[in-house]
């Protein structure tokens, strides 16, 4: 089975500064997708970046990129130039490539990013 | 506007009295799935259904049960319900890993469900 591990479980970080959310997994599976979601106050589930694992190049959206290390099987996600907008929970999660629907969530981080 | 729904959006029950949570999503995806949401624990997976009329258990189906009658309905049913069911509950769906291996479908997630069992 796989499982997702977020080691922290809170951060903070000043506006406009960059943060770093950690993750870590565990899978045999050779192929698969990794994926950060966001969780505002609104408790509305955001995607915010899709990594699949066959790619090594590190997949980007705007102020948000992530540092995948397949072999390490760690997948970060840095958010530079941090806006009060991005206070929220975040959580890594883990889906099988082939024949997988289901996601598997990490705890999740808060992040708080202050003014 | 593509979207699923949930209902109630909010709910306090006490222990033992059957409820429903609906979810109903327009994009005519086979996948549908319930979550739920606990402190410390993410979301994990109660129960999903890959088309009509075919479900089965997720990691932490214990207490629920649910029906696919209709492509569009998923609804999640507590029969007897139990303040350890307290939790936030989400609806997801999307197109169905069986249209390709190699490709992954986006799931889209209801707004959740806010439930308290007394």
């Amino acid at each position: 089975a796989q499982t997702v591990t977020q080691s922290q479980p809170e951060m903070s970080v000043q506006e406009a500064e960059t943060v770093t959310l950690s993750c870590t997994y565990d899978t045999s599976e050779n192929n698969y997708y990794l994926f950060w979601y966001k969780q505002p106050p609104s408790r509305q589930m955001i995607l915010v970046i899709r990594q699949e694992a066959y790619k090594q190049q590190n997949a980007t959206e705007n102020r948000f990129s992530v540092n995948f290390q397949k072999a390490a099987k760690s997948f970060s996600l840095k958010i530079s130039d941090s806006q009060l907008g991005d206070t929220a929970m975040y959580f890594c999660a883990f889906m099988k490539g082939a024949y997988g629907n289901k996601l598997v969530f990490g705890a999740g981080t808060i992040l708080r990013v202050k003014s | 506007e593509a979207q699923v729904t949930q209902n109630p959006r909010y709910l306090i029950t006490v222990t033992g009295k059957k409820l429903t949570v609906t979810c109903s999503q327009n994009m005519n995806h086979e996948y549908m799935s319930w979550y739920r949401q606990d402190p410390g624990l993410g979301l994990r997976q109660i129960y999903y259904s890959m088309n009509v009329e075919v479900t089965d258990k997720g990691d932490v189906p214990e207490g629920y049960k649910v029906s696919r009658k209709e492509k569009r309905n998923f609804p999640l049913i507590l029969e007897s319900p139990s303040p350890n069911q307290t939790s936030l509950y989400f609806c997801a769906s999307s197109l169905s890993w069986d249209r390709g291996p190699q490709t992954h479908y986006e799931q889209y997630f209801g707004p959740g469900t806010r439930l308290t069992v007394t």
